[in-house]
């Protein structure tokens, strides 16, 4: 079965403008979790969707959404950028059964704000 | 709210040779389930091996052991015959429910 996938691995934005990141899950995994991970805070919970509904949230601001399609891919949203939004933000996905399941990563994607 | 801690930022062990990290972690929960990911320079998050916490026997993974003592809470990973490729950073996390909680992380160098 193929990874999760994310896209894409590289952006920069400059402060104020917004931004998309999309993660496909393993095949068959329903449920997806969204962590920012950055030097300062280190691996912080987003958000976790399960077949399309927003199940728990981490505490971050507003700007912060997310949203997951029928198959459940997933996208999160960053609006205003700020400079310390620069972090790697890391995908994972499980199945749908327990939800201590076992997490499984993607790449991550790597974003820069100037 | 629940925390993890490892309190080594940085370990070093000569290749061949065995290390073990340290997590310890706070919760009021009976049932859960712990972790330890690798992380090395790519970024990508690995799963290294898993414990659920009402199995008394430690989690084994070919050469990745733990060492999981309930009521300390405490759960150490023991890695035998390192190799270069172990070099990286891991991550103790924590999972009661739909969230994982993590650790600050331990850079693992390994010397040949």
């Amino acid at each position: 079965k193929a990874g999760v996938t994310q896209t894409p691995r590289y952006l920069i934005k400059t402060r104020g403008q917004q931004v998309t990141l999309s993660c496909s899950p393993i095949s068959g995994h329903r449920s997806v979790s969204w962590y920012q991970q950055t030097p300062g805070q280190g691996l912080q919970f987003l958000f976790e969707y399960f077949s399309e509904t927003q199940r728990n949230k981490g505490n971050f601001p507003g700007r912060f959404s997310g949203r997951q399609f029928s198959n459940s891919r997933s996208e999160m949203n960053v609006s205003t950028l700020e400079l310390g939004d620069s972090a790697l933000y890391l995908c994972a996905s499980r199945l749908p059964g327990l939800a201590t399941d076992t997490q499984y990563f993607g790449p991550g994607t790597r974003l820069t704000v100037l | 709210a629940q925390t993890v801690t490892q309190s080594q930022p940085e370990m070093s062990v000569q290749e061949a040779e065995t290390v073990t990290l340290s997590c310890t972690y706070d919760t009021s929960e009976s049932d859960y389930y712990l972790f330890w990911y690798k992380q090395p320079p790519s970024r990508q998050m690995i799963l290294v091996i898993r414990q659920e916490a009402y199995k008394q026997q430690n989690a084994t993974e070919n050469r990745f052991s733990v060492n999981f003592q309930k009521a300390a809470k405490s759960f150490s990973l023991k890695i035998s015959d390192s190799q270069l490729g172990d070099a990286a950073m891991y991550f103790c996390a924590y999972n009661a429910g739909n969230m994982l909680t993590f650790g600050g992380g331990t850079r693992l160098m390994v010397k040949p």
